[in-house]
């Protein structure tokens, strides 16, 4: 069985730029999670997605916004990039709400 | 401010030893507990899940749980050195719509 993919695997932008990060969940898998993860820190919630609707938010900033498609994928957006933005990008599926999350490889972001 | 406290490490342990990894939390109506296992530039392994006190065992891994005193703990038995790596203890937040993570402790295996 396929597990979370994300895509792309790395991806270098400028300041300014906007980013889009998608990720695809396990098969039968209704909730997404988005999270970011910076050097020596654990993951930190931006999003979560369940059945199609936003039922979660971080404290993250407007710039960034999310969606999750009607086959249950989901894409991260991030508008005029920071360097703070650098981070790893993790996307997390789960059956439900409050259960076991299973993470994809991430997108590793780098803000120039 | 809901948090997760572990000890960032290293923690340090001979092969063949038993690593004793703790977390602390403040959100008392959590329900729901994780330990990932992170290698290095890789993405967190789900290792373990517990939702009620006492102990969870799956092959040299327990996880225990005491919501009382808002602690859950991972031990790992017979430790060898591939279990070197980044464990990080999530917990879920109120209404579960989220997990809240700890910074994670460094476990080194020692040959």
């Amino acid at each position: 069985d396929a597990g979370v993919t994300q895509s792309p695997t790395h991806l270098i932008k400028t300041r300014g730029q906007h980013v889009t990060l998608r990720c695809s969940p396990i098969s039968g898998h209704k909730s997404v999670s988005w999270y970011q993860q910076v050097l020596g820190q654990g993951p930190q919630f931006i999003f979560q997605y369940y059945e199609k609707e936003e039922r979660g938010r971080g404290n993250f900033p407007d710039r960034f916004s999310a969606r999750q498609f009607p086959n249950y994928s989901s894409e991260l957006n991030v508008n005029a990039l920071l360097l703070g933005d650098s981070a790893l990008y993790l996307c997390a599926s789960s059956p439900g709400v409050g259960t076991e999350a299973f993470f994809g490889q991430g997108t590793r972001l780098t803000v120039v | 401010q809901k948090e997760v406290e572990q000890n960032s490490g290293p923690l340090s342990v001979p092969e063949g030893a038993i690593a004793s990894l703790n977390c602390t939390y403040s959100d008392r109506v959590s329900q729901s507990f994780f330990w990932y296992r992170q290698y290095s530039g890789k993405s967190p392994e789900l290792i373990m899940s517990i939702y009620s006190n006492g102990d969870k065992e799956d092959g040299r891994f327990t996880a225990q749980l005491n919501k009382a005193s808002q602690y859950v703990s991972l031990l790992i038995r017979d430790s060898q050195p591939s279990d070197s790596a980044t464990y990080l203890c999530a917990v879920n937040e109120g209404q579960g719509f989220s997990f809240i993570f700890g910074k994670g402790t460094r476990l080194l295996v020692k040959p």
